[in-house]
């Protein structure tokens, strides 16, 4: 199945500063999925990013917050804005990678401490 | 809204013994697919199993086995000679048909003991 590779792995960020987290697949996709996953709590989905078209954001996230981009169809970023240590999180980027199997391969998690 | 349940938040279990996770669903689809993902502390998700909903035979990979009843909205995984590097997170998952983005539940943390 695809690789899937996020930077940074980890961060230390200051209160007020916005960070891009990168999301490179070595294959064509055509579906990206940006997570969530909080200290200690279960996965939840920010946004869907497919190449060629705007985000869809899920209930609870917007884009002024979370803009994300998809120029192609192996790369994503996902950008932190204004950051508060409420925004302390894993962030995983996710890919569909195996046609018609329907199963997301994840990247290994962008750990994110905002102080 | 599609929810997944897991009743368990931790369970342990000595190695070589078998260890069975439970997960529940709600969705008022006919079409979708169900998952197991693992999450050892390297924080890597890894896929273990994947069922079909319109399969009605259980999907089975190595040790790793599921319980899908559908009628009952329910999707059990069940681990045969647990091993100290089945160690780690386990996440149920739903993914509705065509739609593709995927829902997980709290997850059960499960520790394998020597």
């Amino acid at each position: 199945s695809a690789v899937i590779s996020q930077k940074p792995s980890r961060d230390i960020c200051q209160r007020g500063t916005s960070l891009t987290i990168q999301c490179q697949v070595d294959s064509q996709v055509t579906m990206m999925f940006w997570y969530r996953q909080q200290p200690g709590q279960s996965l939840t989905l920010i946004a869907t990013a497919n190449q060629g078209s705007e985000a869809t954001y899920e209930s609870g996230f917007v884009i002024d917050k979370f803009p994300i981009s998809r120029p192609n169809l192996t790369f994503s970023t996902l950008t932190v804005s204004n950051m508060s240590p409420e925004d302390s999180s894993i962030y995983l980027c996710s890919a569909l990678t195996a046609s018609g199997a329907n199963v997301l391969t994840f990247g290994a998690g962008s750990r994110l401490t905002v102080l | 809204a599609q929810t997944v349940t897991q009743s368990q938040p931790e369970m342990s279990v000595q190695e070589a013994e078998t260890v069975t996770l439970s997960c529940t669903y709600d969705t008022s689809e006919s079409n979708y697919y169900l998952f197991w993902y693992k999450q050892p502390p390297s924080r890597q998700m890894i896929l273990v199993i994947r069922q079909e909903a319109y399969k009605q035979q259980n999907a089975t990979e190595n040790r790793f086995s599921v319980n899908f009843q559908k009628a009952a909205k329910s999707f059990s995984l069940k681990i045969s000679d647990s091993q100290l590097g089945d160690t780690a997170m386990y996440f149920c998952a739903f993914m509705k048909h065509e739609v593709l983005d995927m829902r997980f539940g709290a997850g059960t943390r499960l520790t394998v003991k020597p």
